[in-house]
């Protein structure tokens, strides 16, 4: 079974700055995809960025990039430029690869609080 | 696109009544998800569904079930209600497929169910 670690319940970051949420995974699969979701207070969950295991390259989307190590099995989220609107809980979500069904096992979430 | 429609948004039942909600996934998409999210367990898979067929399920009792139609609309049902079914339930669609962006799970706004 896989497991995903958020170790920081609780973050602050002063608007403009950057912040980094961290994430770490178990797993015995070679072939899987990472994902970073968003929940603001309106509890809409959304994704933020996803990252395939079999690309070396980390992803990155606008002001959002993570910090991808798969053989240390970690997966970090960066947020540049933070704005107020980054005020939300973020989850870090793991996936298998291939047919036998989609399910993402998520942490227990990081709350990140952008101090205008 | 629309994005993934739950119905109803919010939901007030007593202990012992059953309920049912709804889940239109984007449209194409052909896997619908269900996730429940409490304060106390986090995100927690519920099942999956793929062309009408369950194709993985989480660790819930038998009160909870779900079907998904031809037009790849989903319900999932409870039975029986308890005060710890009282939770957030979240549904996400993709487009079920082997690999790649297929896997990519986008959620609706969820229902929230108080059970009194």
């Amino acid at each position: 079974a896989q497991t995903v670690t958020q170790s920081q319940p609780e973050m602050s970051v002063q608007e403009a700055e950057t912040v980094t949420l961290s994430c770490t995974y178990d797993t015995s699969e070679n072939n899987y995809y990472l994902f970073w979701y968003k929940q603001p207070p309106s509890r809409q969950m959304i994704l933020v960025i996803r990252q395939e295991a079999y690309k070396q390259q980390n992803a990155t989307e606008n002001r959002f990039s993570v910090n991808f190590q798969k053989a240390a099995k970690s997966f970090s989220l960066k947020i540049s430029d933070s704005q107020l609107g980054d005020t939300a809980m973020y989850f870090c979500a793991f996936m298998k690869h291939g047919s036998s069904g989609d399910k993402l096992t998520f942490g227990t979430g990081t709350r990140l609080a952008v101090r205008p | 696109k629309a994005g993934v429609t739950q119905t109803p948004r919010y939901l007030i039942k007593t202990r012992g009544q059953q309920v049912t909600l709804s889940c239109s996934p984007i449209s194409g998409h052909r896997s619908v998800s269900w996730y429940q999210q409490t304060p106390g367990q986090g995100l927690q898979f519920l099942f999956e569904y793929f062309s009408e067929t369950q194709r993985n399920k989480g660790n819930f009792p038998g009160r909870f079930s779900g079907r998904q139609f031809s037009n790849s609309r989903s319900e999932m049902n409870v039975s029986t209600l308890e005060l710890g079914d009282s939770a957030l339930y979240l549904c996400a669609s993709s487009a079920g497929l082997a690999g790649g962006i297929a896997k990519t799970q986008y959620f609706g706004p969820g229902t929230r169910l108080l059970v009194l």
